[in-house]
């Protein structure tokens, strides 16, 4: 069966520092995708970065990256120098077979 | 831009009463799907479905049912609303793009209660 854990409810991150956002992951197929998404309260999910299973680089979009680590089964998203629109809610998630499922998300809080 | 809309932003039902959750996309994608959202649980697919008249259960399917009778459009059906049935629902529909990536694209959700 496949699993995604996001095991940091909630986060407080002072303005303009890198933040790294854990997520980890279980499956057995050896072909599978990674995904971040970001949910502001208005509630509307905004796809941030995605991660082939057979991806040799990390991805990266903008101030988003992604710290894929395929032996640790880890797929972490790193933001750098975080911004106040930065606050929301971020769900890891992961593609196999033709489903997609997702972890419980972390809450990120910046700080003026 | 991907477009997916779904017919209505807050819902409030009755118990027992069966409820027609609409949802739209037009970019022509062949993968549309429901999920609800609930505090500290994350999202939890629905439904999914391939194609026309296609569908496939997902991982909470109890108590809902789903219509696709066209491409563009992918119905969530609560045949008789329960209160545990309150929560946000949201669409998506997906493509394949370019690069090999997976994205999805969701709808702005419907916050559904029931009383």
């Amino acid at each position: 069966a496949q699993k995604i854990t996001q095991t940091q409810p909630g986060m407080f991150v002072q303005e303009k520092e890198a933040v790294t956002l854990d997520c980890t992951y279980d499956t057995s197929d050896p072909s599978y995708g990674l995904f971040w998404y970001k949910q502001p309260s208005s509630g509307e999910m905004i796809f941030l970065i995605y991660q082939g299973s057979y991806d040799q680089q990390n991805a990266t979009e903008g101030r988003y990256s992604l710290n894929f680590q395929k032996a640790r089964k880890s797929a972490n998203l790193v933001i750098s120098a975080s911004q106040l629109g930065d606050s929301a809610m971020y769900f890891c998630a992961m593609k196999g077979d033709d489903k997609i499922i997702f972890g419980k998300g972390t809450r990120l809080h910046i700080l003026p | 831009d991907v477009k997916v809309t779904q017919s209505s932003r807050y819902l409030v039902k009755r118990t027992g009463e069966k409820v027609f959750l609409e949802c739209v996309q037009d970019m022509d994608h062949e993968n549309m799907f429901w999920y609800r959202q609930d505090p500290g649980l994350g999202l939890r697919l629905i439904y999914f479905s391939y194609d026309v008249k296609m569908k496939e259960k997902g991982d909470i399917p109890e108590g809902y049912s789903v219509s696709r009778e066209k491409k563009e459009r992918f119905s969530l059906i609560l045949e008789s609303a329960s209160t545990n049935q309150t929560s946000m629902y949201l669409c998506a529909s997906r493509t394949e793009g370019t690069s090999g990536s997976y994205e999805q694209y969701f709808g702005p959700g419907t916050r559904l209660t029931v009383t």
